[in-house]
């Protein structure tokens, strides 16, 4: 089945870890996007890629890191910098940036011990 | 100013009974809309598109207003399953070339 995985679905860090979720997608899509999502809250765009080999900050880039050394994949590093981690984590793609829409993966929750 | 806004509700409405969301954007470069539905904690699912024309799917109805910059959701014969927050979004190619969402308005149908 064409899709977006995410994994794990649920992570527990210790403070001061460094974390890696994982995004991988089989839609062929160029674009991918990291949200986060906070209780009671809309999504907040952390970093987008446009195509292999690039991405930018989205709005709330601080404490995070990305790489897209694949077409498929896309995965997250959550910091120690990132002071308040706990959050419903989601990864997007779509064809292209900005006019189609995107295709979600189903979530990894973040917390904190 | 938020570039997405959504009234969050909760909007309780009985089984049957007909409700409609409007969502604002800012951006009058925005160049594609969509509705979207997330249910309680699960990932957002494309809903429908929506076209300057409207556009129809079964129950739900979707409408674009470029003048005052405005969308629309009309849902008919609402069901318990309709129950979830559906999200606004926006997206503007030369805008940061990225999807914009609302923060969502939560729908409540009950028996």
């Amino acid at each position: 089945d064409g899709g977006i995985t995410q994994s794990p679905k649920y992570l527990f860090r210790k403070e001061g870890q460094n974390v890696t979720l994982s995004c991988e997608q089989n839609l062929n899509h160029d674009a991918m996007y990291w949200y986060r999502q906070d209780p009671g809250q809309g999504l907040r765009l952390i970093y987008y890629s446009q195509i292999v080999n690039d991405f930018q900050k989205g709005d709330i880039a601080e404490g995070y890191s990305v790489s897209r050394e694949k077409k498929e994949s896309f995965p997250l590093t959550v910091t120690s910098a990132q002071k308040n981690p706990t959050a419903f984590y989601l990864c997007a793609s779509s064809i292209s940036m900005g006019g189609t829409e995107a295709f979600f993966g189903q979530g990894t929750r973040l917390t904190v011990v | 100013r938020k570039e997405v806004e959504q009234d969050p509700g909760p909007f309780n409405v009985p089984e049957g009974a007909t409700v409609a969301f409007n969502c604002t954007y800012s951006n009058s470069a925005s160049q594609s809309f969509f509705w979207y539905r997330q249910d309680c904690r699960k990932e957002p699912k494309l809903l429908m598109s929506v076209y300057s024309s409207g556009n129809e799917d079964g129950r739900f109805t979707a409408q674009l207003n470029r003048a005052s910059q405005y969308i629309s959701l009309l849902i008919r014969d609402s069901k318990l399953s309709d129950s979830a927050t559906y999200l606004c979004v926006v997206g503007n190619r030369e805008y940061g070339n990225k999807l914009v969402f609302g923060a969502g308005t939560i729908l409540r149908v009950k028996s």
